[in-house]
């Protein structure tokens, strides 16, 4: 059964720690994203990749950071967590948009994050 | 720049009743648009999508949504609902120069009660 796997399903940190959050994907998928999710406000793109060492910034990208080493990791890292990053995060992966196609995602089952 | 309003946060209902979850979309090139299910807990899975072709789109768990250009929505139904449907619902678009990013919408919460 293909799948993206989040590390953690809860943590709690602490304000100022640097904090990471990893993801993998195991369908060879080109693209992989990072959203947060917080009630009334859907999902918001913070960053995503459209390859190996690339990233680009989404909507709200401030205070995060990505990485992207390997084609099926995409890590999200809070380089100083504050407590308005409590949040739940949620990483996706697609095939490219191919012509006038898109594939749509699939998403991991997500990362409760607290920050304290 | 593409958006998606959903039109109700919360949608109460009860089993076996119909539903309709309301999305409407604004763009100013072709649309695709899909509806993702969270249930808690969980990540998003993929309801059903439209892409091209015929308006009306047949999903999982007996569910469907019509597009509909000339009023720009994409409105999912199901004719009668089960208790296992409860969950929050997400409606989403992308374009094709939009590099396969979704947008999605603020989510419905569909509770049904028995």
């Amino acid at each position: 059964d293909v799948k993206v796997t989040q590390s953690s399903r809860y943590l709690v940190k602490r304000t100022g720690e640097k904090v990471f959050l990893e993801c993998v994907q195991d369908m060879d998928h080109e693209n992989m994203f990072w959203y947060r999710q917080d009630p009334g406000l859907g999902l918001r793109l913070i960053y995503f990749s459209y390859d190996v060492k690339m990233k680009e910034k989404g909507d709200i990208p401030e205070g995060y950071s990505v990485s992207r080493e390997k084609k099926e990791r995409f890590s999200l890292i809070l380089e100083s967590a504050s407590t308005n990053q409590t949040s739940m995060y949620l990483c996706a992966s697609s095939l490219p948009s191919i012509g006038r196609g898109n594939y749509g995602y699939t998403f991991g089952s997500g990362t409760r994050l607290t920050v304290v | 720049a593409q958006s998606v309003t959903q039109l109700d946060s919360q949608v109460p209902v009860f089993e076996e009743a119909p539903v309709e979850l309301r999305c409407n979309y604004s763009s100013s090139v072709s649309v695709y648009l899909f509806w993702y299910v969270q249930y808690p807990n969980q990540g998003l899975q993929l309801l059903l999508k439209y892409l091209s072709g015929s308006t009306l789109v047949k999903g999982i768990n007996g569910f469907e949504a019509e597009f509909n250009k000339s009023q720009t929505s994409f409105h999912l139904r199901k004719p009668s609902v089960h208790i296992s449907d409860t969950a929050e619902y997400f409606c989403a678009v992308s374009t094709y120069n939009q590099g396969g990013k979704l947008i999605f919408g603020q989510g419905t919460e569909l509770s049904v009660k028995p």
